[in-house]
């Protein structure tokens, strides 16, 4: 299966700042079966990119995907205090469907 | 508003199974996928697999062949996960989520059942 490692595990920022979220792939994945989500405490994921770069529906530009091959970014630009949670990439071209294990932005 | 409902919490014994239900509100996952995906406590988060509600098919993790289920009811607009042989490391909570397509995303979900597997 396709592991994904995220880095760093832990990002600590101020608002305003812009966070950088690595996704590394064991292998190489098609740019259109990238996703990334938001968790925060208690609640279920929240999609926020999908096909590496697509925002979902109701998703502040400030949050960029990019990348390609084994590599994978999310940007967010200018925190804000309702970003600061827990983000998860996922692949979804090859079976099984895996995820990262994650990157906290917690405020500094 | 979309609204998705889960069944509620469940405690399991070792060897019992267990069957969660997902229903939305209107037509939402008509016509799409409804994935499973389960999160253990600091784990990360996994995929179980998927039903198409049009055709019924469906595409299980290997890890869960054979020990899961998924199934749609076309009447009442609601998916169901139906797991067996439980076992401790199935604690997690379980979450339902709409897929509009292969390229897409999940992009809305469940507020997750939490099914705990103790003796």
């Amino acid at each position: 299966e396709i592991v994904l490692t995220q880095s760093p595990g832990t990002l600590s920022l101020s608002p305003g700042e812009t966070a950088t979220l690595s996704c590394r792939a064991s292998q190489s994945v098609s740019t259109t079966y990238i996703a990334w989500y938001q968790q925060k405490p208690g609640q279920a994921p929240r999609l926020l990119i999908y096909g590496t770069s697509s925002r979902a529906t109701g998703v502040a530009d400030r949050f960029r995907g990019s990348g390609s091959g084994t590599d994978f970014t999310l940007t967010i630009w200018g925190l804000e205090r309702e970003d600061f949670a827990l983000y998860f990439c996922q692949q979804y071209g090859t079976s099984p469907y895996t995820f990262g294990q994650g990157t906290n932005v917690e405020i500094k | 508003q979309v609204q998705v409902m889960q069944s509620g919490a469940e405690v399991k014994k070792p060897g019992a199974s267990v069957k969660v239900s997902c229903k939305a509100t209107g037509n939402t996952f008509l016509g799409y996928y409804m994935y499973w995906v389960r999160q253990a406590p600091r784990q990360r988060l996994e995929w179980m697999g998927w039903i198409n509600t049009i055709t019924g098919g469906t595409n299980y993790a290997q890890k869960f062949h054979g020990r899961v289920t998924m199934t749609w009811d076309t009447s009442t607009n609601t998916g169901y996960m139906e797991m067996w042989s439980l076992r401790s490391d199935d604690t997690a909570k379980y979450f339902c989520a709409r897929v509009k397509g292969s390229y897409s995303g999940m992009d809305v979900w469940g507020q997750g059942t939490t099914v705990t597997v103790s003796s």
